[in-house]
């Protein structure tokens, strides 16, 4: 089945650790991004990307990285210099103007 | 600044009946889109509707109908004789034109209650 796939589903992380969040997609889209979602808040967007090996900030990139390396593949590493990373972590992909959302990834920071 | 107020945080309703979500936005643009999302229980936003500016003709798909309104840069959802299966948190949000990589600015969400 065609889809965006996070892993993994549910994390656990000490403080001072980096981690690193995976997001795949099968629809062959070109564009894909990176959402936080906190309790009762919207999604903010934290970076994408449009093509290959080209990414950008979005309005909270401080403290994450990411890599474009592959069509399908767009990774994000939550770094201990994010200070309050525990949150729900989406990814999407787009075409034509529709967003496509994985099911997440819910980051605990201990 | 873009900018999309869901000024009502939660609303509760018994099964069949309507209920409105409320949408408002900013932007300076001219060409912009604006989405619904469905977010259930299980986290994963689902696409519902995408209007650009230069189409204000209201909408209508099963029990869902959008009104969209320039004037007040409004732009609702309504849910006809609501169900239990349409618990979820409800975003609106907002992209502006002429980026192609539809950056998207959400709402804070609204969650809706359906009791039976």
């Amino acid at each position: 089945d065609g889809g965006i796939t996070q892993s993994p589903k549910y994390l656990f992380r000490k403080e001072g650790q980096n981690v690193t969040l995976s997001c795949e997609q099968n629809l062959n889209h070109d564009a894909m991004y990176w959402y936080r979602q906190d309790p009762g808040q919207g999604l903010r967007l934290i970076y994408y990307s449009q093509i290959v090996n080209d990414f950008q900030k979005g309005d909270i990139a401080e403290g994450y990285s990411v890599s474009r390396e592959k069509k399908e593949s767009f990774p994000l590493t939550v770094t201990s210099a994010q200070k309050n990373p525990t949150a729900f972590y989406l990814c999407a992909s787009s075409l034509n103007g529709e967003l496509f959302f994985g099911e997440g990834s819910r980051l605990t920071v201990l | 600044a873009q900018k999309v107020t869901q000024a009502q945080t939660e609303i509760s309703v018994v099964e069949k009946e309507d209920v409105t979500l409320d949408c408002v936005y900013e932007t300076r643009d001219t060409t912009y889109y604006l989405f619904w999302y469905k977010q259930p229980p299980s986290g994963e936003l689902v696409f519902l509707i995408r209007r650009n500016s230069f189409d204000e003709q209201n909408e209508i798909s099963g029990r869902y109908s959008w009104n969209f309104q320039k004037s007040t840069s409004s732009f609702n959802f309504t849910i006809t004789a609501s169900q239990v299966v349409d618990s979820a948190v409800y975003f609106c949000a907002l992209s502006e034109g002429g980026d192609s990589s539809y950056k998207l600015i959400f709402g804070s969400g609204t969650r809706l209650l359906v009791r039976p």
